[in-house]
């Protein structure tokens, strides 16, 4: 069965920092591009990044670009995300999602439970 | 503003069929596959569309997905309950190097 742990959220002041983690089991974790996906309170599903099974492409949401650094640790089975300079309107629900293949194209068919992250002085 | 264009809410009595259309573009539905997704309230969404037309296993015949240029729709008939959720359309942006959703739509079961 393929799980997606996240952890990391929490409570932080606006311009602070925060990394999330994700533990991720009962695939080859190492074949598989994953991303972040977040949902701010009452809102819809917003991408925010994705690495492909190798590190070697990374693309990131022009709302996060420079900030935020997804990267992942195919020997541990774990992505991360380090989020910097965080602002009010980053608070929301991130999700660990994998995609269905090694490539971008191949759209998510797993999702985290996900984690709160909330900015706020 | 979303990429995708869905309606914002769409409903209909026990056993009807509702669809819900997702327009893109030449960038993204025209040329990607398209994913459904569905979120239960309180819940993470889950895939019920994969590659334009694909049900994952354990998702009901009633749910069908299409496909025609740069548009979608996903059809769900013999409507129940359980059907009431938000359904968001997905697929990959080659222009943006990104990925995108519709709104999402409000499916309520009258």
């Amino acid at each position: 069965e393929v799980r997606l742990l996240e952890s990391g959220g929490n409570l932080v002041q606006p311009g602070g920092s925060l990394r999330l983690s994700c533990a991720a089991s009962g695939f080859t974790f190492s074949s598989y591009a994953m991303s972040w996906v977040r949902q701010a309170p009452g809102k819809g599903l917003q991408w925010i990044s994705s690495i492909s099974y190798t590190s070697s492409a990374i693309h990131y949401a022009d709302s996060v670009k420079g900030r935020f650094t997804i990267s992942r640790d195919n020997f541990k089975g774990t992505l991360s995300l380090q989020m910097n300079s965080l602002r009010a309107e980053d608070t929301a629900v991130y999700y660990c999602v994998k995609f269905y293949d090694y490539d971008f194209w191949s759209g998510f068919d797993q999702w985290g439970q996900g984690t709160q992250v909330t900015v706020s002085a | 503003q979303s990429v995708l264009t869905q309606p914002p809410s769409a409903s209909g009595t026990p056993g009807q069929r509702v669809t819900i259309s997702c327009s893109g573009s030449d960038s993204n539905v025209g040329i990607n596959y398209v994913y459904w997704y569905q979120q239960l309230p309180g819940a993470a969404p889950k895939v019920v569309i994969f590659r334009n037309n694909k049900r994952p296993s354990g998702v009901p015949d009633r749910i069908s997905g299409s496909k025609s240029g740069t548009s979608a729709s996903l059809a769900i008939s013999g409507l129940r309950s359980e059907d009431e959720a938000d359904y968001y359309c997905g697929a990959w942006d080659d222009n943006l190097s990104g990925y995108v959703f519709g709104p999402g739509t409000k499916v309520t079961v009258l």
